[in-house]
């Protein structure tokens, strides 16, 4: 069945440093991979995402890497700042035009930068 | 802010009624999703409705349904509550077009059932 797999849980970095987290997904029909950005009492936010036809994505001190043979996808952030802590949801969905593009959550990572 | 809203922000009711979730979509965009939040199963995809049709639907529960409504705004019906049902339940919105499949989700509804 599908499912995406993330970790770490938790991850605990100091300001200026960088935070990767890693998800892998099951289903190999997947294309679109998009990140979200959850703080407390809101919704998620899209923060960057990237097609199965690239293999990596700049923006500003978020990148997102993707690795089709291995059906991994990860996100870095450099630089890390206090505002970045937040839980982080990676997540996969096959991409078909038309409207089928339900998306299959990893569990979430949260992360706090200490200053 | 995503451009979607969704009301109420918290809803608070007993076991056993029914509630009414509604979200309005980004301005021009087809399709509206329905997640629930929980903390043991994180985030969920229940159901998807693309301009006004029913697309795909997830582990969602028969006592729940949902519906679009011409002006693409939807809902999503909760009957029978339990106290399991206890979760943030968000809407996403997408345009659906090729390579513009973007979700952009709602600040959520956050029900407790008590």
């Amino acid at each position: 069945g599908e499912n995406v797999e993330q970790h770490p849980s938790t991850l605990s970095v100091q300001e200026g440093d960088s935070a990767v987290i890693k998800c892998t997904y099951s289903d190999s029909a997947s294309n679109y991979f998009p990140w979200y950005k959850q703080e407390l009492g809101k919704g998620p936010q899209l923060i960057i995402d990237i097609r199965s036809n690239v293999g990596e994505k700049k923006d500003q001190r978020i990148a997102v890497t993707l690795n089709k043979t291995a059906k991994h996808f990860s996100l870095h952030i450099t630089e890390t700042q206090p505002e970045d802590s937040a839980v982080y949801f990676c997540a996969a969905s096959k991409g078909f035009s038309g409207g089928y593009n339900k998306l299959i959550f990893g569990a979430g990572t949260r992360l706090a930068v200490h200053p | 802010d995503s451009g979607v809203t969704q009301t109420p922000k918290h809803l608070i009711t007993a076991t056993g009624q029914r509630v009414t979730l509604r979200c309005s979509p980004r301005s021009g965009d087809l399709s509206v999703y329905w997640y629930q939040q929980s903390l043991d199963q994180g985030l969920q995809f229940l159901i998807q409705y693309y301009n006004g049709e029913e697309r795909a639907k997830g582990n969602i529960l028969e006592r729940f349904s949902a519906q679009q409504f011409p002006d693409l705004h939807s809902e999503l019906n909760l009957s029978s509550l339990e106290l399991g049902d206890s979760a943030l339940y968000f809407c996403a919105s997408s345009l659906e077009g090729e390579f513009l499949n973007e979700q952009f989700f709602g600040p959520g509804t956050r029900l407790t059932v008590l």
